[in-house]
Order: structure tokens, then C-alpha cells, then sequence
């Protein structure tokens, strides 16, 4: 069955820390994709970042870097120099059963970077 | 600036009352949702459009019926709702339901407050 775990409930740390989120996913599927939204107290969920289950290469996008591991089964998160701004909830997610849209959700993991 | 938009922002109604709650993209995606998310917690899965047809009921009341009437615009009509509908309703759209992983778009979300 599919499931993602995100261990951390409630993460906190000072501006300019670095900070990393870990997801860890299960799935039967041998093509599936793993995602990272994040959800600022306004509500809308923001898409950070595809990863397909072929490619393992890390990614680096601006303050942002994913580390996507099969061999651990894991899509880990980090923010360099973190700012407050990044404050929000932010949620690891998996393609469900068969590759679809119906996305399974990590608990999510809330973020605080104090001033 | 989100891509799909939703409204109203805020609702309160009583539980006698009837109201929708509507979604709009001009994306070109072929695959809308509804999703359901609880203070805390992750968004659940409540329905999907895939081509202008009703692909999943994820088991949801009566009291909540969807409608897709045309390719851009997704509704979510209300009735006879408990307190416990309270939440904050997303509206998503992707490329196609099972295409490959192509990721959901949200909108800012609806919260709802059921008296």
C-alpha cells in the first residue's frame, strides 16, 4: 500500500540556519512520482517539486536542494539560510495506487524560522 | 498569483442552508479535484474530474455533489451540512488523471464554517 511519512511534526530554527525536512515513502509501483508542496498560512498549496521514481539526481533550486534516495525510499528536503518567509506547512507526496493523480499525503511538517 | 481560482474565500452557513463553492482554471488541464483538509492535518481526497466525468468518489456524503460543467470550471454544491464539514476546501487541477505525474495545481482554497 502507499503511504508517506513525514516524522517531523514541528520543526524551529533562527534565520539563516539550514533546515531538512525528511519523507520517507512506501509503494508497490515501480513508475511512481514523488512531490514537496508547501502551505503558507494562506492556504494554497504551492508545488515545489516533481521527482519520477527513474531519476535519481539531486536538485538544487535557488536556497532549495531535494535528495531523493530509492534505495532508502526516501525524498528528503533541505532550505539553506532559511528565512522567515519560508515559515508554512510543507507536505512530501506520492502518485497513488497505478501512477494517478490521487495523491497520497505525508502529515506534513510545520516549519517555523524565527527572526 | 495562483492559476485556479476559487470562491468564495470565506463561507459560514447553517446547516439548513444550500451553497456552492466554485472553481475555475484556464490551464488547458483535463483533470480537476476536490479535496477536504482538517486544521493540522493533510487534504483528503473527495472527488475527481477526469474529462469533464465524474472518476472518483472517495466515498463522500450526499450532502456534498459535484458538478464539472465544462473543461475550466468545477462546483461543489452544499446541503444539509454538519458542523463537522468545517474546513477549508481545495480545488486542484493537473494536465490528465493518468498522465505521468503531472503535478496538481491548488487554488487559495474556500474555508468553510458550517453553524
Amino acid at each position: 500500500a502507499q503511504k508517506v511519512t513525514q516524522a517531523q511534526t514541528e520543526i524551529s530554527v533562527v534565520e539563516k540556519e539550514d533546515v531538512t525536512l525528511d519523507c520517507v515513502y512506501e509503494t508497490r509501483d515501480t513508475t511512481y512520482y514523488l512531490f514537496w508542496y508547501k502551505q503558507p498560512p494562506s492556504g494554497e498549496l504551492v508545488f515545489l517539486i516533481r521527482r519520477n521514481s527513474f531519476d535519481e539526481q539531486n536538485e538544487i533550486s535557488g536556497r532549495y536542494s531535494w535528495n531523493f534516495q530509492k534505495s532508502t525510499s526516501s525524498f528528503n528536503f533541505t532550505i539553506t539560510a532559511s528565512q522567515v518567509v519560508d515559515s508554512a506547512v510543507y507536505f512530501c507526496a506520492l502518485t497513488g495506487p497505478g501512477n494517478t493523480g490521487k495523491l497520497i499525503f505525508g502529515q506534513g511538517t510545520t516549519l517555523q524560522v524565527k527572526p | 498569483d495562483t492559476e485556479v481560482t476559487q470562491t468564495p474565500k470565506h463561507l459560514v452557513m447553517g446547516m439548513t442552508n444550500k451553497k456552492s463553492l466554485k472553481c475555475e482554471q484556464h490551464m488547458g488541464h483535463r483533470a480537476m479535484y476536490w479535496y477536504k483538509q482538517k486544521a493540522k492535518k493533510p487534504p483528503e481526497l473527495m472527488f475527481v474530474y477526469s474529462y469533464e466525468k465524474l472518476s472518483i468518489n472517495e466515498s463522500v456524503p450526499s450532502r456534498f455533489s459535484p458538478e464539472c460543467p465544462n473543461s475550466s470550471l468545477l462546483n461543489l454544491h452544499l446541503h444539509a451540512l454538519q458542523p463537522e464539514d468545517s474546513a477549508l476546501y481545495l480545488c486542484a487541477s493537473s494536465q490528465d488523471y493518468r498522465g505521468p505525474g503531472s503535478p496538481l495545481h491548488f487554488g487559495n482554497g474556500t474555508r468553510l464554517t458550517v453553524t
